[in-house]
């Protein structure tokens, strides 16, 4: 089964800190993205890759960084990590094109900053 | 600016009563559209997808949904929900320039006994 693997499920972090996001899929997908999902907010896109080395910013990129130095995996950065960036965070894969294919998502990682 | 609206964020059916959930985009040409679905704890699952053709939908779990372009809708329906399903629920469309979601809010269905 096809599958994108977030390494954690539950993190808890100190402000300041630096923090990462790992993720990781099995499908060969080329486009990977960050998205953040807040209550009665749904998912705001964080940012997007679309090749090794290639990103784009999204939505809300303040504040996170990304680094995708191989095809299967995505990382998120949060360089100092504050209170209002506590939310759950989902990654996703898709091949590349207009949506044909959807995205398939992973578990997420609720990370909460103290 | 491509978007989605969820009008409803909450519902509660009774089990075995039919659903609806609205779900109204913003979009200048034929959009492709997708419904999710999320159970508690878990990503996001597909539930279908539209991009052209029948504007009837049928996805997984006995969802369908029909895109209206006169409405700018796309609803998603069950005949009969079952508790299982109480979850909750994203519409989203891709954006015009690359393969990039926008979702809506979710509505999150509550199904009770």
């Amino acid at each position: 089964d096809v599958k994108v693997t977030q390494s954690s499920r539950y993190l808890v972090k100190r402000t300041g800190e630096k923090v990462f996001l790992e993720c990781v899929q099995d499908m060969d997908h080329e486009n990977m993205f960050w998205y953040r999902q807040d209550p009665g907010l749904g998912l705001r896109l964080i940012y997007f890759s679309y090749d090794v080395k290639m990103k784009e910013k999204g939505d809300i990129p303040e504040g996170y960084s990304v680094s995708r130095e191989k095809k299967e995996r995505f990382s998120l950065i949060l360089e100092s990590a504050s209170t209002n960036q506590t939310s759950m965070y989902l990654c996703a894969s898709s091949f590349p094109g207009t949506g044909n294919y959807g995205y398939t998502f992973g578990s997420g990682t609720r990370l909460t900053v103290v | 600016a491509q978007s989605v609206t969820q009008p409803d964020i909450h519902i509660t059916v009774s089990e075995g009563a039919s659903l609806e959930l609205r779900c109204n985009y913003s979009y200048g040409a034929t959009p492709y559209l997708f419904w999710y679905v999320q159970s508690p704890g878990q990503g996001l699952q597909l539930l279908l997808k539209y991009f052209s053709g029948d504007t009837l939908v049928q996805g997984i779990k006995g969802f369908e949904a029909e895109f209206k372009r006169s409405q700018s809708s796309f609803n998603l329906r069950k005949p009969s929900v079952h508790w299982s399903d109480a979850a909750e629920y994203f519409c989203a469309v891709v954006r015009e320039y690359g393969n990039k979601l926008v979702f809506g809010a979710g509505t999150i269905l509550r199904v009770k006994s």
